[in-house]
């Protein structure tokens, strides 16, 4: 079946520097993905989508890359701030399989 | 505006007691969606409506999980003699969804904790 996994539950980066997620998905007929971002105790908060007809998509601060080749997804965020923590969630398709999550630490 | 809203935010229930769980999607948002969210873990699909309809509910882990949206708007989920397993975040969720669900971004209310002791 369907699956996302992403590469690291954790990942700490100093404010100001950007940070990359990155998530893997498996053979896929879906051509739709996600990104949500969760900070405790709220549900999840769309950022970006990307369909597989493209290789990146830009919003503000926010960059997603498509690689179909070795089917992984990426996302970027420039200029870490503290208001970016929170758990970042890769997601795909229409029913939206997700992955589990990637917590994203800000060090002050 | 308003956004999605659940109802309650917390319940903790003994098991084999039945809840209900509220969700206030939108307002004039076609699509509800409903997912379980166990701690550390992403969301899972439960089931979805367009309108009063459910489309979906491939998602529902047993036939003690029921969900309802009787007349398009306001969805109830149910689950009738909780178990522990049961415990977790359900999280409602609506889009737009005029006639594609999967063209519209689905907007997420905070999710209900449910604990089955």
């Amino acid at each position: 079946g369907e699956s996302v996994g992403l590469h690291l539950p954790t990942l700490s980066v100093q404010e100001g520097d950007n940070s990359i997620i990155n998530c893997a998905y498996s053979n896929s007929a879906s051509d739709y993905f996600i990104w949500y971002k969760q900070e405790s105790g709220k549900g999840p908060q769309f950022i970006i989508d990307i369909r597989s007809n493209m290789d990146k998509r830009q919003g503000q601060r926010v960059t997603v890359l498509l690689n179909k080749t070795v089917k992984h997804l990426s996302l970027q965020i420039a200029a870490t701030q503290p208001g970016d923590s929170a758990v970042y969630f890769c997601a795909k398709g229409y029913q939206l399989i997700w992955g589990a999550g990637t917590k994203l630490i800000i060090k002050p | 505006g308003a956004g999605v809203s659940q109802s309650p935010r917390y319940k903790v229930a003994k098991r084999g007691q039945d809840v209900a769980l509220r969700c206030d999607p939108i307002s004039g948002h076609v699509s509800l969606f409903w997912y379980q969210q166990a701690l550390g873990q992403g969301p899972e699909f439960l089931t979805y409506f367009q309108n009063e309809a459910q489309l979906d509910k491939s998602g529902l882990p047993s036939d003690r999980f029921f969900a309802e949206r009787p007349e398009g708007s306001v969805s109830t989920l149910k689950i009738q003699r909780t178990q522990q397993e049961d415990s977790a975040v359900y999280l409602c969720a609506s889009s737009l969804g005029q006639r594609d669900r999967r063209a519209d971004t689905q907007y997420f209310g905070p999710g209900t904790r449910l604990t089955v002791l």
